[in-house]
């Protein structure tokens, strides 16, 4: 069984356009993560979800928002996608939020905007 | 405010060698340091972690890693290069002070040559 997954896989899309990519974690944690790894590898966090709670949200466009529905889930909309939104999107997930936990990642959704 | 620094970008070996991988860091607090790898195409993997205690730090795959703290540095290390442990190599910092929010080095990518 996967521990975090992530879909779609591949995302192909149109400027302008909205899209959601969806992760799961079968592992009982209760903290997800959603990173950024641009087109050089760096990786970057976007935000951070404890208990469905919203807990670190670093400088992100508004045109992005995650929604917990539970601590199992954590999804990603993005609205009016733009060229620079093109990366790969990483999902994560740990037991907890404090700094000693280790995070666990999903296999990434490549999105492509065109 | 906490950083991570990965000097190099590229590091070459050969098949049967010791590789290093560096990584220093800076944090208010303790620290909490993380290794993970990247192979193509795919999500991070954890490789170890230092949270206290022992300097010397083993992981997954004969990686091991010690921490200094006088140098500031957790350099990744393994006796004995494999052609498979080519890949993308990623060291994290946490700290108590910022806790839940991990800063990732850029990278550096380890090619062993047989």
């Amino acid at each position: 069984d996967t521990a975090v997954s992530q879909t779609p896989k591949y995302l192909v899309t149109q400027m302008g356009n909205d899209k959601s990519i969806k992760c799961e974690q079968n592992l009982g944690h209760d903290t997800m993560y959603w990173y950024k790894q641009d087109s050089k590898k760096f990786l970057k966090i976007m935000f951070s979800y404890n208990n469905k709670e919203l807990i670190i949200n670093e400088t992100v466009p508004n045109r992005f928002s995650p929604k917990s529905p539970d601590k199992a889930h954590l999804n990603l909309h993005i609205n009016s996608l733009e060229l620079g939104d093109s990366a790969v999107y990483f999902c994560a997930s740990s037991q907890g939020f404090v700094s000693r936990e280790t995070q666990y990642f999903g296999p990434g959704t490549r999105l492509l905007v065109l | 405010a906490q950083s991570v620094a990965q000097p190099e970008d590229q590091v070459n070996v050969a098949e049967g060698n010791p590789l290093t991988v560096k990584c220093t860091y800076s944090v208010s607090g303790n620290p909490y340091l993380f290794w993970y790898v990247q192979y193509p195409n795919r999500g991070l993997q954890f490789l170890l972690k230092y949270i206290t205690g022992d300097n010397l730090v083993k992981g997954s795959y004969g990686f091991e890693a010690e921490f200094n703290k006088s140098q500031t540095s957790f350099h990744l290390k393994k006796p004995s290069a494999l052609v498979s442990d080519s890949a993308l190599y990623f060291c994290a910092v946490r700290d108590d002070t910022n806790a839940g929010k991990s800063t990732f080095g850029d990278g550096t990518t380890l090619t062993v040559k047989p």
